[in-house]
């Protein structure tokens, strides 16, 4: 069981919006920056989000982060079928010193 | 712009010591960046082993930090792991990736295509 708690699966039609949760603690997303990778099928992870909701260049103003307390959320609007694969947050926790992602999340488009 | 890639041996006998090397292109390992390894195991989610920085500080996942070590070569440019005494648990596919900064708490911006190690006899 993952240190951070993600939905396992989560599924819209195009267009619509999905939101994936995040769950931690207080050593992890409470006290630090929350992190989310998208990862398609047989590829290594992408950079979606950083410090809770900033974007990278590149990434679309479509997907969104944000955080409160222990939990984070990702969201993305006008769902495209290129955006199934796995997704998952990240965190650093400071008691343990440890990187931890959650479990990730399945994003299917029906 | 700067590239990652993976090598090492796909196959690693039970009890031996994985061994895996990160080579960087375009850009230098002494960049001010820290360097990790993430592995994956199939069908499963991503687990972090450990990062460096070239002066050769260290941070390891604690579940791994009596077996594993990860170290820098700057005159290849290079960053390696290892990790030792394996079993079929460590089956997965190792990818190396990039710090956005300096520190291990900082994301992965920049990753390698990954490279799948199977512990077998």
């Amino acid at each position: 069981q993952s240190v951070l708690t993600q939905p396992p699966s989560a599924s819209g039609t195009p267009g619509q919006r999905v939101t994936i949760s995040c769950s931690g603690s207080t050593s992890n997303v409470g006290n630090n920056y929350v992190y989310w990778y998208q990862q398609l099928p047989g590829t290594a992870p992408k950079l979606l989000i950083y410090r809770n909701d900033q974007r990278p260049s590149g990434v679309p103003d479509r997907v969104s982060g944000s955080k409160s307390g222990t939990s984070a959320s990702l969201a993305i609007s006008g769902l495209r079928s290129d955006d199934e694969g796995d997704y998952y947050c990240a965190a650093w926790d400071d008691s343990l010193s440890d990187v931890f992602f959650g479990g990730g999340t399945k994003v299917t488009v029906l | 712009q700067l590239q990652l890639q993976e090598s090492g041996p796909g196959l690693v006998k039970p009890s031996e010591t994985l061994s895996l090397t990160c080579t960087v292109s375009g850009g230098s390992v002494s960049d001010s960046y820290y360097w990790g390894w993430i592995r994956q195991p199939p069908g499963k989610g991503l687990e972090w082993i450990g990062s460096l920085y070239f002066t050769g500080s260290t941070y390891y996942t604690p579940s791994l930090r009596s077996r594993v070590s990860i170290s820098v070569d700057t005159s290849k440019n290079q960053f390696s792991l290892k990790l030792r005494s394996v079993t079929a648990a460590d089956t997965a596919v190792y990818f190396c990736a990039r710090h956005v900064g300096v520190g291990a708490h900082q994301p992965f911006d920049i990753w390698g295509q990954g490279t799948m190690v199977t512990v077998a006899s």
